[in-house]
């Protein structure tokens, strides 16, 4: 069983178009994440949420925003992407203090 | 601010040539400092947590040791499998991950 899932792997896009990338877990997790990581490989952290807080890296432009229809998932909407979206978008869930568990990673390429 | 420093960036081994990764950290009010592993491709795998100035966790050929300022994952006898970026991370007393830049391991047959 995919511990925490995400769809779709690969996302090949225009410059201003709007998309979203879904997340699941189920490990009954209470807290999800999304992080970006850029072609340096660096790993940000761009969300957290549990059922009672949203915390927001103050860097994310509020073009990207998190929606949870309910505890197992996450989703990530994008809007009017752009050039500097590129990345890979990985999606994370744990008990809130504990280790994270990564889904398989997202490849944006917006073009 | 928190900072998380990884060194060295790079890391080539031959096979059976132990060796340490260290992970220098500060951070407001530690909770945790976390080891993972990430192959080309796919998403970081957890490795280990831990959470005090002395405690030390193993597993197969890796061991984690951790003082009030750095960190350490220290390979035994590595084989060409335990190549991949192994990342560090920190939770602070503010609820915020913070990763560093990783440490790319080759280990040579």
């Amino acid at each position: 069983d995919t511990a925490v899932s995400q769809t779709p792997k690969y996302l090949v896009t225009q410059m201003g178009n709007d998309k979203s990338i879904k997340c699941e877990q189920n490990l009954g997790h209470d807290t999800m994440y999304w992080y970006k990581q850029d072609s340096k490989k660096f790993l940000k952290i761009m969300f957290s949420y549990n059922n009672k807080e949203l915390i927001i890296n103050e860097t994310v432009p509020n073009r990207f925003s998190p929606k949870s229809p309910d505890k197992a998932h996450l989703n990530l909407h994008i809007n009017s992407l752009e050039l500097g979206d590129s990345a890979v978008y990985f999606c994370a869930s744990s008990h809130l203090d504990r280790e994270q568990y990564f889904g398989p990673g997202t490849r944006l390429t917006v073009t | 601010e928190d900072q998380v420093t990884q060194s060295p960036e790079a890391l080539r081994l031959q096979e059976g040539e132990s060796s340490s990764l260290n992970c220098s950290y500060t951070v407001s009010g530690l909770r945790g400092l976390f080891w993972y592993r990430q192959d080309p491709g796919k998403g970081p795998e957890f490795l280990f947590t831990l959470y005090s100035a002395g405690e030390e966790k193993e597993k197969e050929r890796l061991k984690a040791t951790l003082t009030k300022k750095e960190s350490f994952l220290h390979i035994t006898a590595p084989k060409p499998e335990d190549s991949a970026t192994y990342l560090c991370a920190v939770l602070d007393s503010g609820q915020n991950f913070v990763f560093g830049p990783g440490t790319r391991l080759s280990v040579l047959p």
